[in-house]
């Protein structure tokens, strides 16, 4: 089955860059989306489609896709965006979503 | 303003049984692919099952336990568990996909419920 692989963990300081990435193996062939988990809420969509932004969600989030990684990109980073970041694709092979294992965004 | 609902969990043995439900509002309901999604303590998100036109799908994980499907004409989705196992205790999400249409397009999920928690223990 396909397999996603993030970062557990990314600390970062607020006003930094944050990225996270996503291995797949030719991630670039698949859609790509990523979720946003604070603690204790349902996720929220802030990239679909490699690197389409949902409305409302700030230009400060941007996304990419190639090769076998694809990359979340917090710019300007906030105490706000504190949470669980997951990516997820469709896995046309199995029919199954998947998801990746999910990286914790800290802001010290 | 779209709404998903879902209600149904609650603690049960090993073994047991119970049926999820997600009361959907604010969109045509019959037209879009839906989802459970689950999220266990310590755990990421898992995608259990979803449904649309072309039929249901299942997560290995709950393959032969887990049924899902939906009343067109209550705007509700369903998830039957059965022979819960410890490893089921999650808060399980109902995710609505973000374009009308076929599940096997793979589109990203828009809306999700708050969630309803199922506890497996003896």
């Amino acid at each position: 089955s396909y397999v996603l692989t993030q970062s557990p963990s990314v600390s970062v300081a607020p006003g930094a860059t944050a990225s996270i990435t996503c291995g797949g193996n030719n991630i670039v062939s698949k859609n790509v989306y990523w979720y946003q988990q604070k603690a204790g809420q349902a996720p929220l969509v802030v990239i679909f489609y490699d690197s389409d932004r949902p409305s409302g969600i700030p230009e400060r989030f941007s996304g990419s896709n190639s090769g076998n990684t694809a990359t979340l990109t917090i710019s300007r980073v906030e105490a706000g965006d504190e949470a669980d970041y997951y990516c997820q694709v469709w896995d046309s092979s199995s029919d199954h979503y998947v998801f990746g294992t999910g990286t914790k965004v800290t802001v010290l | 303003e779209v709404q998903l609902l879902e209600s149904g969990g609650g603690l049960v043995q090993p073994g047991g049984s119970l049926r999820l439900s997600c009361a959907a509002s604010g969109f045509p309901f019959s037209n879009y692919a839906m989802n459970w999604v689950r999220l266990a303590p310590g755990k990421g998100l898992e995608w259990v099952s979803g449904i649309s036109g072309s039929g249901a799908y299942y997560a290995d994980s709950v393959k032969g336990r887990f049924t899902i499907s939906r009343d067109n004409a209550k705007n509700t989705l369903y998830l039957q568990v059965n022979s819960l196992r410890a490893a089921d205790t999650a808060v399980y999400y109902c995710a609505k996909a973000v374009n009308p249409g076929d599940i096997l397009t793979g589109p990203p999920f828009d809306t999700w419920g708050q969630g309803t928690l199922v506890t497996v223990s003896s």
